[in-house]
């Protein structure tokens, strides 16, 4: 499978502040990488598809320029939340599909918690 | 949009049997259909995965049977363990590369 890391694995920050949260695919190249949200004791929510060299997509619902995605190479892409929330304290995970590969495979996470 | 339903939500099972989890889906795409495990506070990690044009896949411990017709799919513990104890995802596709994740079940395996 693929390793995936993620960081930072925690952060706590003031509402109204931007916080980043980086994501590397360590041993395979990801053109695709996918960006999901989850709430305690909740499903994994699709943020958006993460695509390096263009733009992400995102999913019905998320806010775009709330939640900033850039994929500057095949291992990198980063999410930036702006103007962070408290109801934006959740759970921020990523995951790449190397090609070739038939599933996604998931970073660590990152909690996120907005006071 | 794919839609899946998981089920059951809990799962409780003593030492030594059987787990088992099912999950329904919509659409049909040709592409693989898995399921995750997940501890608290850590992503999922991918448990087993299983292509639509095979009925049966084993892992060890872990099997997942594919009904295409029926559109479901469950996967199967055997002799489960208290370290078995997480939160199960099963999970379908949608779209390029994309998935739809179930509802999740947490299963307590029974010392």
């Amino acid at each position: 499978g693929a390793v995936v890391s993620q960081h930072p694995s925690w952060v706590i920050c003031k509402s109204g502040t931007s916080v980043k949260i980086e994501c590397r695919s360590l041993d395979f190249q990801a053109t695709t990488m996918f960006w999901y949200r989850q709430f305690p004791k909740q499903s994994l929510m699709l943020m958006a598809t993460s695509n390096e060299g263009s733009k992400a997509t995102y999913e019905q619902g998320v806010e775009k320029d709330k939640f900033l995605i850039n994929h500057a190479s095949l291992t990198l892409s980063t999410l930036t939340v702006t103007s962070a929330h408290p109801e934006d304290s959740s759970f921020y995970i990523c995951s790449v599909r190397p090609a070739g590969m038939g599933t996604q495979y998931f970073g660590p996470g990152t909690r996120l918690l907005v006071l | 949009q794919q839609q899946v339903k998981q089920s059951p939500q809990s799962l409780i099972v003593q030492k030594g049997g059987i787990s088992i989890i099912n999950c329904a889906y919509e659409n049909t795409a040709f592409d693989y259909f898995p399921w995750y495990q997940q501890f608290p506070g850590k992503g999922p990690a991918l448990l087993i995965a299983i292509r639509p044009d095979v009925s049966e896949k084993k892992e060890g411990r872990f099997t997942i049977s594919f009904n295409k017709s029926a559109k479901q799919f469950s996967l199967h513990i055997m002799d489960s363990q208290p370290g078995d104890s997480a939160t199960y995802f099963c999970a379908a596709p949608s779209g390029t590369y994309k998935y739809i994740f179930g509802t999740g079940t947490r299963l307590k395996v029974l010392a």
